[in-house]
């Protein structure tokens, strides 16, 4: 069984620019959320996708957006970068209200 | 608005020397209530998910129960692999996960 893979590990970008973060999803699952994770503190949701539709939304703006793909995979994409978008961005794949699985998660830094 | 507050926020223990982490919750509607370890620099990695007041569960050395307030992660006798940040997450939602802060948890060999 393969677990949740994310892409890329680590991302360097300056404000302003825009950045794609890909997540496949753990075989078997349809659902995928995304989370922001500012060092020291928990995840925040950002949204879930459900069958390539988002099925809910934290409280992030627009520039926050989301594809998921009929393969599951999904992509998290930050456009009009800021500081303080510098966070751990963790993919999680679930069954519809099941647990959730998290990926070992993409590291964006903005300068 | 669900909230989640974890205490402490870090923890020493010498090996060996058991004790609990603390989850406390506030949510309109409970759907499940879980913990997650985290390493540094790594994705949370599932432990327990608990459904109802009275539910327990265990995993090696981790016991984690519920009551309608709060959540408990007790430690057995700890290892120094057991050094991690424990979060604790609710859901109310059927979308989201509301993660507590999270307690760091330090284990001395």
């Amino acid at each position: 069984e393969t677990g949740v893979t994310q892409s890329p590990t680590h991302l360097i970008k300056t404000r302003g620019q825009q950045v794609t973060l890909r997540c496949s999803s753990q075989s078997g699952h349809n659902t995928v959320s995304w989370y922001q994770q500012a060092l020291g503190q928990g995840p925040q949701f950002i949204f879930q996708y459900y069958r390539e539709e988002e099925n809910g939304r934290g409280n992030f703006p627009p520039r926050f957006s989301g594809l998921q793909f009929p393969n599951y995979s999904s992509e998290l994409n930050v456009n009009a970068l800021e500081l303080d978008d510098s966070a751990l961005y963790l993919c999680a794949s679930s069954l519809p209200n099941n647990e959730q699985f998290f990926g070992p998660g993409t590291r964006l830094t903005v300068l | 608005e669900d909230q989640v507050t974890q205490s402490p926020e870090a923890l020493r223990l010498q090996e060996g020397e058991s004790s609990s982490l603390n989850c406390s919750y506030t949510v309109s509607g409970l759907r499940g209530l879980f913990w997650y370890r985290q390493d540094p620099g790594k994705g949370p990695e599932f432990l327990f998910t608990l459904y109802s007041a009275g539910e327990e569960k265990e995993k090696e050395r981790l016991k984690a129960t519920l009551t309608k307030k709060e959540s408990f992660l007790h430690i057995t006798a700890p290892k120094p692999e057991d050094s991690a940040t424990y979060l604790c997450a609710v859901q109310s939602q059927p979308q989201k996960l509301v993660f507590g802060q999270g307690t760091r948890l330090t284990i001395n060999p």
